[in-house]
């Protein structure tokens, strides 16, 4: 158990569905990031939250919308999503971010978009 | 951009045997940190190992230990007497000294045989 968790843990929605996943961290850190893991690709960083502001969005698309109500909720809001949006959806937090603070992770969403 | 590369989709090693897992990366900082991370079966992702790159010494953790090679840009992770509970998806990681990007390789998956 290593402190954060995230609901749902499967999910299946279609195109024109809207959903959300949520992530909540109990360590006390001021930090948390949405991640896509594709089969065969590398973990992707989607965004970055310090202290409930984002600090950083890799260019991913508008139909991923987070919110990070407070330092220990974070949330991916998905809506109008396509099939290539199928995979693995992990939330992490560490105590600030960069540096070499480690990263303590969540367990993932599985989404298929169908 | 700094990349990181796992030229080793997959590996297997016999039980007590050693084992080493490669990584590469490219950047042009000079303060960065590396990171191996192990993702069992269905199970979270969790910290093996961090290197601080302005470090000399090589980091090690029990059973884990990594050879740093700065000049070739090589982060290695050795295991040694391989446990049946080490199989897992090994990620390295890469971060800049204040950025908050992290980023991963594509993953060595590692078997362990009884």
């Amino acid at each position: 158990e290593t402190g954060v968790t995230q609901t749902p843990r499967h999910l299946v929605m279609g195109m024109t569905n809207k959903k959300s996943l949520k992530c909540e961290q109990h360590l006390g850190h001021n930090a948390m990031y949405w991640y896509k893991q594709s089969a065969k690709k590398p973990l992707e960083l989607m965004f970055v939250y310090s202290l409930e502001e984002r600090v950083e969005n890799n260019s991913v698309p508008s139909r991923f919308s987070p919110e990070c109500p407070n330092s220990s909720h974070l949330f991916l809001h998905l809506h109008t999503l396509q099939p290539e949006d199928s995979a693995l959806y992990l939330c992490a937090s560490s105590l600030i971010p960069g540096q070499g603070y480690e990263q303590y992770f969540g367990p993932g969403t599985r989404l298929t978009v169908t | 951009a700094q990349t990181v590369t796992q030229s080793q989709p997959e590996m297997s090693v016999q039980e007590a045997e050693t084992v080493t897992l490669s990584c590469t990366y490219d950047t042009s900082e000079s303060d960065y940190y590396l990171f191996w991370y192990k993702q069992p079966p269905s199970r979270q992702m969790i910290l093996v190992i961090r290197q601080e790159a302005y470090k000399q010494q090589n980091a090690t953790e029990n059973r884990f230990s990594v050879n740093f090679q700065k000049a070739a840009k090589s982060f290695s992770l050795k295991i040694s007497d391989s446990q049946l509970g080490d199989a897992a998806m090994y990620f390295c990681a890469y971060r800049g000294g204040d950025n908050n990007d992290m980023r991963f390789g594509a993953g060595t998956r590692l078997t362990v045989k009884p």
